[in-house]
Order: structure tokens, then sequence, then C-alpha cells
């Protein structure tokens, strides 16, 4: 159960795309299509944003998206905005989260 | 609506015993996987612990296992993590997250903090 690898922080300006990858291996990642994403705001729970590597719960904008390659997860936001700025975790079937990104947007 | 809501935490003494309980509403309890999940001050998300719908399986981080134990009583629509032998790094706040499918937690609560401190 070793945590998957995210990028400590990305940043990009209003409007731009940003994407966040996670790294795991073939043993969680790799072998399953079962990825989610979670946004948090400081202080508050976690929120899903994207599950089964690619999917949208309802009510998620469909700027967030998600894929994945080999043993890599990635997650896409388009159209940065300001209140997208949080700190974004995936999580893999397996049982471990991601070491967590903090998006900035400048 | 749909609703998580933990308590239980405080301030424990290592070596000490603490129980969490988590209240669900708005949903059919009894049809889900749940799980615990915790996150330390200033650090990322931790999976601690799930139980399947009727209680008859049961996984445990690396970290816990062998000093918590997670249940649940789908008559009471609740959720619980007892968790003894509590050390320094067991401080966290603890979320109960309910599970979509495989391993998605699409319903959280808003956390209990348990802190282990002398």
């Amino acid at each position: 159960q070793s945590a998957l690898t995210q990028p400590a922080s990305v940043s990009g300006s209003p409007g731009q795309s940003i994407t966040i990858s996670c790294t795991g291996t073939s043993s969680d990642i790799g072998a399953y299509n079962y990825v989610s994403w979670y946004q948090q705001y400081p202080g508050k729970a976690p929120k899903l944003m994207i599950y089964d590597v690619s999917n949208r719960p309802s009510g998620i904008s469909n700027r967030f998206s998600g894929s994945k390659s080999g043993n890599t997860a990635s997650l896409t936001i388009s159209g940065l905005q300001a209140e997208d700025e949080a700190d974004y975790y995936c999580f893999s079937y397996g049982g471990a989260f991601g070491t967590g990104t903090e998006v900035t947007v400048l | 609506e749909v609703q998580l809501v933990e308590s239980g935490g405080g301030l424990v003494q290592p070596g000490g015993s603490l129980r969490l309980s988590c209240a669900a509403s708005g949903f059919t309890f009894s049809t889900y996987w749940m799980n615990w999940v915790r996150q330390a001050p200033g650090k990322g998300l931790e999976w601690v612990a799930n139980i399947k719908e009727d209680g008859s399986v049961k996984n445990y981080g690396d970290s816990v296992k062998g000093r918590f134990t997670i249940s649940r009583d789908n008559a009471q629509n609740s959720l619980s993590l007892q968790m003894n032998s509590l050390r320094a790094d067991d401080t966290a706040v603890y979320y109960c997250a309910r599970n979509r499918g495989y391993e998605t937690f699409d319903i959280w609560g808003q956390g209990t903090m348990v802190t282990v401190s002398s």
C-alpha cells in the first residue's frame, strides 16, 4: 500500500489547462481501471471529482477530465478558474491515495 | 439529504483507546461498503479501513492492522472505528466515507479530530 506519486504543486493562469499526474505500479493503476480523484479545500472534507479513471459524478463540471496510460493516471482541469485552487488527490483500487497536489491559480 | 456525521474524537494519551462513530442518513446504509480515511495535520489522505455491506469482510491499512477494528450496525445506520494502542502518529482528522463501486468514495463526513498526546 505505497502512496501513489503526484507532483507537489501545479500552477496555471485563469483560462489555461493544467494536468496532474498520478504514478503507481502495474499492481494498482496499471492493473485496474479504478482510479478516482478528489478535490479538497483547506479544513474541508474531500470531494469526488472523477471515478473509474474518466467518469464524472453528477454535478461536476466538464472542465474536469481523467485519463490513464500504463501505470500513470492524469487529471486535467481545462479553463482554469480561481475556484479550482485546492489540493487534489488520486486514489487507486488497492488502497492507496496519491501524495497530493496543490493547485495554484496565478 | 445524504449525510455522514462523525463523532467521538478527542485527546487521548499514547497507548490509550478511542471509539469513533459515524451516523449515516439519507440512503440505504446496509447496501454500501463503508470506509475510514484519515489525514494527519498538514499531510495527505490515508485510507484506514473498510467494511462490506453485511460486515462479513473487513480490510485494514498496514499502519493500523492489529490495533484498529472497524464495525457497523445496519439497524442503527452507524459505522464505528475502535482504536487501541494509539500512537502519536495516529493524530489526524478521521473521515468516514461511503463506497461507490470499486473503492470510490462518493460521500464524506465532515471529519472528527483525534489527538494522541501526553
